[in-house]
């Protein structure tokens, strides 16, 4: 598809439970973020893939939080033994290669609404 | 997690009328980008501004980056009922890690 694609929509888990969250980027586009943002928040920054290489991961809030490209591509989200407080939307975004190219802009997926029960 | 200060938080205005909102930081960015976020969607980019002082407009949308690199501000002209939503600033470094403000929710009325 065209833009940065993002599933499921909405998952809801039992607290203790495991989750995968699943982005698909832009075709062709290099780096890739994952956002945590909470209800009447910004976004904040979790952690960001150039490629298949994971360059920072300085915004993930716990160990329980996993994250992973392993072909460049598509990256999935993981998080185990889900709290409350892990709920919150998960943003997934896409941008080209700052090293080739000035401008840069990040297009965002529609997000996965979490709610931990 | 940082968080821009944005500003005001939210604003209640009549359509037709023009709309100002800031964003500071108490850091520089080299780039500052304005998004667009309507509720069950990811946000939307309006303008991306890559030069302090740099002044870019988008139809109706005017934004620029600060002379200092620690604020940017965005207008809207004319606002319509469509422009209802909630507004991001987001400040950038060589990171390419995106800062987002707290965010300005507009509210139009007919």
């Amino acid at each position: 598809g065209a833009g940065v694609s993002q599933s499921p929509r909405y998952k809801v888990a039992k607290r203790g439970q495991d989750v995968a969250l699943r982005c698909d980027p832009i075709s062709g586009h290099v780096s890739l973020f994952w956002y945590q943002q909470a209800l009447g928040q910004g976004p904040e920054f979790l952690t960001y893939f150039q490629n298949e290489a994971q360059l920072d991961k300085s915004g993930l809030p716990s160990d329980r939080f996993f994250a992973e490209r392993p072909e460049g591509s598509v990256s999935t989200l993981k998080i185990q033994r889900t709290q409350q407080e892990d709920s919150a939307v998960y943003l997934c975004a896409s941008s080209l290669d700052k090293s080739k190219h000035m401008n840069t802009e990040a297009f965002f997926g529609q997000g996965t609404r979490l709610t931990v029960v | 997690g940082q968080q821009l200060n944005q500003s005001p938080q939210s604003m209640f205005i009549q359509e037709g009328e023009d709309v100002s909102m800031n964003c500071t930081s108490s850091s520089i960015f080299n780039t500052w980008l304005w998004y667009k976020q309507d509720p069950g969607e990811g946000p939307v980019l309006l303008i991306a501004l890559y030069k302090a002082g740099e002044l870019t407009s988008n139809g109706r949308l005017t934004a620029q980056f600060g002379i200092t690199r620690k604020d940017s501000f965005l207008n809207i002209s004319a606002s319509i009922p469509s422009d209802v939503g909630i507004y991001f600033c987001a400040g950038q470094v060589y990171t390419d890690k995106l800062i987002f403000g707290t965010g300005t929710r507009l509210q139009v009325f007919p």
